[in-house]
């Protein structure tokens, strides 16, 4: 069966530090990869989307990228944290338009 | 673009009161429906879906929604909520050659009182 794992659950970076957040996919080839951010009151917005190795879509402009560096694995990074940064991210996966499926989230503070 | 519009942001029930949750989607073309639920400490996971057919779909724990493409709405219901049903219940939309992407509403927490 598939499962998507997300590290680390918790972190907390002061301003201008670097940022490396990871998710990982098992047990499925070539999936589309997301990383979403959850706001209070505001829903999920989408920030990045991969269709392949390499391949990377950003859908807001902001302090953040992502990489794809193999199939299966997804990294959103930052150069320098910033205050606005904070927040819940939410890594997730699927096969083309089909269902979404979620990791547990990185809760990220930024001081 | 697309968008999500969640109705209402926080709903408080009783148990055994019956429920319906609001969503409205901007789209002209042939989307894809989701609700989503996150349970306290819990993943966000999915409740049920729309892709064709019977506009009337039915989900985990006794959820349903119904799909009115007129209206553009995509509502979800459940005739009697439990305590267990307290959660934030999210609907998102895909459409179009949007690669799976989805737009989410802002969500609607749940809260049920025994």
């Amino acid at each position: 069966s598939q499962t998507i794992h997300q590290w680390p659950a918790t972190l907390v970076q002061p301003v201008g530090s670097p940022l490396s957040l990871e998710c990982t996919v098992e047990g499925t080839s070539n999936p589309n990869l997301y990383w979403y951010r959850q706001a209070a009151g505001r829903g999920l917005q989408l920030l990045f989307y991969s269709v392949g190795i390499g391949q990377i879509s950003s859908e807001v402009p902001q302090n953040l990228s992502a990489s794809r560096p193999q199939d299966r694995q997804f990294i959103l990074s930052s150069k320098k944290l910033l205050l606005s940064d904070s927040g819940f991210y939410l890594c997730a996966w699927s096969i083309r338009r089909g269902i979404q499926y979620f990791g547990a989230g990185t809760r990220l503070s930024v001081l | 673009a697309q968008s999500v519009s969640q109705h209402n942001h926080h709903v408080i029930l009783s148990e055994a009161a019956s429920l319906e949750l609001g969503c409205n989607y901007s789209y002209g073309g042939t989307v894809n429906l989701f609700w989503y639920v996150q349970y306290p400490g819990q993943h966000l996971q999915l409740l049920l879906k729309y892709f064709s057919g019977d506009p009337l779909v039915k989900g985990i724990k006794g959820f349903e929604a119904e799909f009115i493409k007129s209206k553009f709405s995509f509502n979800l219901r459940k005739p009697s909520v439990q305590w267990s049903d307290t959660a934030e219940y999210f609907c998102a939309v895909n459409g179009g050659t949007s690669y799976g992407k989805l737009t989410f509403g802002q969500g609607t927490i749940l809260t049920v009182h025994p």
